[in-house]
């Protein structure tokens, strides 16, 4: 498509409930990061896949957050037993080369409830 | 359809130097514009702009908006090396959304 897009733009569950957010990176572009937004703060970053490598996981908060990507293009960031402090505006962008030239969906805003 | 754009998208300037970046942008029901700095994962947050015409500064950088034109600048004096970053420019709008900006990447030659 033309732009990253992002599934569901809003989600609330309630506490304890697992989600599944979407992502679709713009084709062809080998980088996919994951990052939040919480209600005034900056952003977070989560998650980041480069190609084939080995995803850097080192920013997810905790071991109830996971993410994949399949074949290289769309993902999915799943949250497990979510929590009240999960909720916050969850953004997806791409890249054609990771360096340059980002592209954000507009985020999927999740409350937890 | 609600947009936002930065100009140029890449810049090279030398040490000293001071530069300008552009934000313009069209939504509905504007709430905030955000500059971002991003040099590795995640963007670090520089400067939330509400009003018109109030500067906000911190140290060389500082950054104004124009509600009237629709747009922001981000002004950075006596460039040193460590400000080669992609700048990013996001405005929050109608139901706490966010749009960005795709960025500009400033490159500073020693």
């Amino acid at each position: 498509g033309a732009g990253v897009s992002q599934s569901p733009s809003n989600k609330v569950t309630e506490k304890g409930k697992d989600v599944e957010l979407r992502c679709d990176p713009i084709s062809g572009h080998t980088a996919l990061y994951w990052y939040r937004q919480s209600l005034g703060q900056g952003l977070e970053f989560l998650i980041y896949f480069q190609g084939n490598s080995a995803p850097d996981k080192s920013g997810l908060p905790s071991d109830r957050f996971s993410a994949e990507r399949t074949g290289g293009s769309v993902s999915t960031l799943t949250i497990q037993r979510t929590q009240q402090e999960d909720s916050a505006v969850y953004l997806c962008a791409s890249s054609l080369t990771g360096e340059f030239g980002y592209t954000f969906g507009s985020g999927t805003r999740l409350t937890v409830v | 359809e609600d947009k936002v754009v930065q100009s140029p998208l890449s810049l090279v300037v030398h040490e000293g130097d001071t530069v300008t970046l552009n934000c313009s942008y069209e939504v509905t029901n504007f709430r905030s514009l955000l500059w971002y700095k991003q040099e590795k994962k995640a963007p670090t947050f520089l400067f939330m702009l509400t009003s018109s015409g109030i500067e906000k500064k911190s140290g060389r950088l500082s950054s104004i908006l124009d509600k009237k034109e629709l747009f922001s600048i981000l002004n950075i004096t006596a460039t040193q090396t460590g400000d080669s970053a992609i700048y990013l420019c996001a405005v929050g709008y109608r139901d706490d959304k966010i749009i960005f900006g795709k960025g500009t990447r400033l490159h500073i030659l020693p």
